[in-house]
């Protein structure tokens, strides 16, 4: 079965700092991976998608990420931190089993931008 | 201006009462979810739908209920059976059934017990 793990429930950083958010999926074949973002009280936003093309995928907000077969990963990363950064992401993997277009969420990793 | 729309944006329950949340899409998309997210948790399927007078239930069902007679609306009931319905309640769609079609989320409800 599919899964997803985030590794750090919090992470800090500088403005100005590069963002670091770190993904590894379990799937038995190729994965479609996502990055979406959540800010205080709304709803997700899709930030980008893996769907087997780029292993580098390029999102909004200056956001990449890249997909690395061999290390089962798909770390978000961002090369300078701005206060409008501070969010809760979450990665999430496609459920390849179902029929439907059902999507298998981490448990989040919380943002904090330090001025 | 296509979206999602969820409403109320806050809803108060009293023990043992029946409480609904809208959702409602203009993206002419044929899938519809909901999921109940729970502080420092991921996001847990609840029901979802593919195509209207059909639907599935997710993960955590129990105390739930859904309803999909047309394409644009998938409203959401939480029952008095569900003992712990504090939490806030995300409706998301997608285009097509294939598994990796991206999910659009609406707003949210938050489900608060009195």
């Amino acid at each position: 079965a599919q899964s997803v793990t985030q590794l750090g429930s919090h992470v800090s950083v500088s403005e100005g700092a590069l963002v670091l958010l770190r993904c590894n999926y379990s799937s038995s074949v190729p994965p479609y991976l996502f990055w979406y973002v959540q800010y205080p009280n709304q709803g997700l936003q899709l930030l980008l998608k893996y769907t087997s093309a780029a292993t580098l995928v390029k999102g909004i907000n200056g956001f990449e990420a890249e997909f690395k077969k061999s290390e089962t990963s798909f770390h978000l990363t961002k090369p300078s931190a701005h206060m409008s950064d501070a969010a809760e992401y979450f990665c999430a993997v496609s459920d390849l089993k179902s029929s439907a277009s059902k999507i298998i969420f981490g448990s989040g990793t919380r943002l904090s931008i330090r001025p | 201006d296509g979206g999602i729309t969820q409403s109320p944006k806050y809803l108060f329950r009293k023990e043992g009462q029946n409480v609904t949340l809208s959702c409602e899409q203009n993206l002419n998309h044929d899938a519809m979810y909901w999921y109940r997210q729970d502080p420092g948790q991921g996001l847990r399927l609840i029901y979802y739908s593919q195509i209207v007078n059909d639907f599935q239930k997710g993960d955590i069902a129990e105390g739930y209920s859904v309803s999909r007679e047309k394409k644009e609306s998938f409203p959401l009931t939480v029952t008095s059976a569900q003992k712990n319905p504090t939490a806030f309640y995300l409706c998301a769609s997608s285009d097509g059934l294939a598994n990796k079609e991206t999910q659009y989320f609406g707003p949210g409800t938050r489900l608060l017990v009195l």
